[in-house]
């Protein structure tokens, strides 16, 4: 069964500094890996994706994450961290296209002003 | 491109009585739409598969006759709450694949309910 650790219950960092919120996956076959976001009472908004290619993925407001497949690991990362940031990020895994996708438990992201 | 909505975005409702949610792709197809409910500080619990013109797969342990699940256009799926009781209480998220863009599922803003 696939699933997605987010070890951290909430990462806090200063305005400015930059951030890293951890992803550690397990899938069989080749992972298929999203970083969505969430704000209060709303849905989910997609950041970014890895599926094949470069390991360093780019995505929505200026965050990044590194696919590395010797550590399973999808670490979201922004070099300069806004307060507008902060909000509960999910990672997700899935083992195709088509399959089911398996979400992680969250990381809320406090930016300090 | 790519937004899905969801109606209502609150509802609270007595006790015994039944719910209906809409998720609606706005400017894509969807044959595939996802039904999710989380609850506080956790994450996304994947209820049900919702694909157009067919029977909704069910995740283990959901009740499918309590959560009536339909999918009867490419861009609409309702999910109806029967019966509901206050342990129904949650967010409800509901999500679509792009039929084109097989892999990205578009998330709906969530609908809240309370069940008093």
């Amino acid at each position: 069964a696939q699933s997605v650790a987010q070890p951290e219950d909430q990462v806090n960092v200063a305005e400015g500094n930059p951030l890293t919120v951890k992803c550690t996956y397990s899938v069989s076959g080749n992972p298929y890996l999203f970083w969505y976001v969430q704000y209060p009472n709303r849905g989910l908004q997609f950041l970014l994706k890895y599926i094949t290619g470069d390991n360093l993925v780019k995505g929505s407001y200026g965050f990044e994450a590194e696919f590395n497949k010797s550590q399973t690991s999808f670490h979201l990362k922004k070099p300069s961290a806004l307060v507008s940031d902060s909000a509960l990020y999910f990672c997700a895994v899935s083992s195709g296209g088509y399959q089911k996708v398996t979400f992680g438990i969250g990381t809320k992201l406090q930016v300090i002003p | 491109g790519a937004v899905v909505s969801q109606h209502p975005s609150r509802v609270i409702c007595k006790s015994g009585t039944s719910v209906k949610i809409e998720c609606r792709s706005l400017d894509f197809q969807a044959t595939t739409m996802f039904w999710y409910r989380q609850f506080p500080k956790q994450s996304l619990m994947l209820m049900a598969t919702s694909n157009e013109g067919s029977k909704a797969t069910y995740e283990q342990g959901v009740e499918k006759d309590k959560f009536l699940i339909n999918h009867a256009s490419l861009t609409l799926s309702t999910l109806t709450v029967t019966s509901a009781h206050p342990e129904d209480s949650s967010f409800y998220i509901c999500s679509a694949r792009d039929t084109g863009r097989s892999y990205e599922q578009y998330f709906g803003p969530g609908t809240r309910l309370t069940v008093t």
